[in-house]
């Protein structure tokens, strides 16, 4: 099984409203990350965990809020969002920190902030 | 320095022909350059990845030609088929986590 599964797959929330984004990885990967993907743009990398401890932050606002409740699975709390938050939210996973072992990556949920 | 560069921004490619994406950086610490592979509503998926030792790797009908001396590898696609129209980014890691990403191209594949 090398799937990395995220729910829900689109996701339509209001400004003031509270939602989680899930991810789910049963390949026994260590390391497991969010990124943020905007149309026609690359991935841009928003939270690394290693061992389910917070280990890269890259300076996202507080609105998100990541958790690590085990080694499988991998949550994004929204709360508060921006119409400009609008995106694609990836989850991947690797074996291990480093990203020379493979990086799989989820279907993504499409997130659109109204 | 930390910037990767990817041409062209889009490519159309009759099928059976070669499809080929270029990519230039500059940092020489990059030490892992993958392909990604996404298509529309979907993951990126790594395609092929190469180690700056190796000048050329294969799989398939993918390979990736590294040019350490000029800080530019590329993705070829040989016998391009309409299922390998996506988008393609190539990347680069610097550090221990951080991937550099290209800016992607928009590969078509015409029957």
């Amino acid at each position: 099984d090398t799937e990395v599964t995220q729910t829900p797959k689109h996701l339509v929330m209001g400004m003031t409203n509270k939602k989680s984004l899930k991810c789910e990885q049963h390949m026994g990967h260590r390391a497991m990350y969010w990124y943020k993907q905007k149309a026609k743009k690359p991935p841009e990398l928003m939270f690394v965990y290693s061992y389910e401890k917070l280990s890269i932050n890259e300076s996202v606002p507080s609105r998100f809020s990541p958790e690590c409740p085990n080694s499988s699975l991998l949550n994004l709390h929204l709360h508060a969002l921006q119409p400009e938050d609008s995106a694609l939210y990836l989850c991947a996973s690797s074996q291990a920190y480093l990203l020379n072992t493979e990086a799989f990556f989820g279907q993504g949920t499409r997130l659109t902030v109204v | 320095q930390q910037q990767v560069k990817q041409s062209p921004q889009s490519l159309i490619v009759q099928k059976g022909g070669i499809s080929i994406i270029n990519c230039a950086y500059e940092n020489t610490a990059f030490d892992y350059f993958p392909w990604y592979q996404q298509f529309p509503g979907k993951g990126p998926a790594l395609l092929i990845a190469i180690r700056p030792d190796v000048s050329e790797k294969k799989e398939g009908r993918f390979t990736i030609s590294f040019n350490k001396s000029a800080k530019q590898f590329s993705l070829h696609i040989m016998d391009s088929q309409p299922g390998d129209s996506a988008t393609y980014f190539c990347a680069a890691r610097f550090g221990n986590y951080q991937l550099i990403w290209g800016a992607g191209t928009k590969l078509i594949i015409k029957p």
